[in-house]
């Protein structure tokens, strides 16, 4: 069993539709990221979290220590938000990151 | 303010060879950990490195390596190249280990 699984490994909606994305971990750490990646490669951080919930803009992020558990959401969801979103978790005092097996988005006009 | 470079973008080696490359980090960034990203076991940690010294090793043999100069900037050297190898190599940079990380745009390594 992997240490980060996040689910749906793939997602198609409709613009406009509110999205979750899920990421469970079964280690300790210090922080949960989310990560976003285009066609192409680039990866942009979206997210680092310890605790409760963090907003940008559309996209919201939460986070539940004690059941190990971290949510992506994404309001009136766009076809540029159509990317691979990917969880990943650190332990303390290192940036050693370990990686889920990323959710591929894909919003539809 | 630039953000984190990685040289080159793309590069084609054969079997046996070795590989160097260049990551230049966001300026003020004093570490830096790369990731090999491959289809099948996607993200990876390879290495961190935080003012020049390798603070964390992910589990890779010891064909890969790396280093970090006083500048910041980071190499990371692949000897004796296989096929498995081939892969999209990222940097990113941070302020410090509790800091978000900030990603090149990677080099995509392909092994003939």
């Amino acid at each position: 069993k992997n240490e980060v699984e996040q689910s749906p490994q793939n997602l198609t909606a409709q613009e406009g539709e509110f999205i979750t994305i899920n990421c469970s971990y079964s280690v300790g750490i210090s922080a949960l990221h989310w990560l976003q990646q285009h066609p192409g490669g680039g990866i942009v951080s979206l997210f680092m979290l310890s605790s409760g919930k963090k907003k940008h803009g559309r996209l919201i992020a939460t986070i539940n220590i004690q059941e190990k558990h971290s949510s992506l959401h994404i309001t009136a969801s766009h076809p540029r938000d159509s990317a691979v979103y990917i969880c990943a978790v650190g332990g303390r005092g290192a940036q050693k990151l370990v990686f889920g097996q990323g959710t591929r988005l894909t919003i539809n006009p | 303010k630039a953000g984190v470079t990685q040289t080159p973008r793309y590069l084609i080696k054969t079997r046996g060879q070795q590989v160097t490359l260049s990551c230049s980090p966001i300026s003020g960034h004093r570490s830096v950990s790369w990731y090999q990203q491959t289809p099948g076991q996607g993200l990876q940690f390879l290495f961190e490195y935080f003012s020049e010294t390798q603070r964390n090793k992910g589990n890779f043999p010891g064909r890969f390596s790396g280093r970090q100069f006083s500048n910041s900037r980071s190499e990371m050297n692949v000897s004796t190249l296989e096929l498995g190898d081939s892969a999209l190599y990222l940097c990113a940079s941070s302020l410090g280990w509790d800091q978000p990380q900030h990603f090149g745009d990677g080099t995509r390594l392909s092994i003939l």
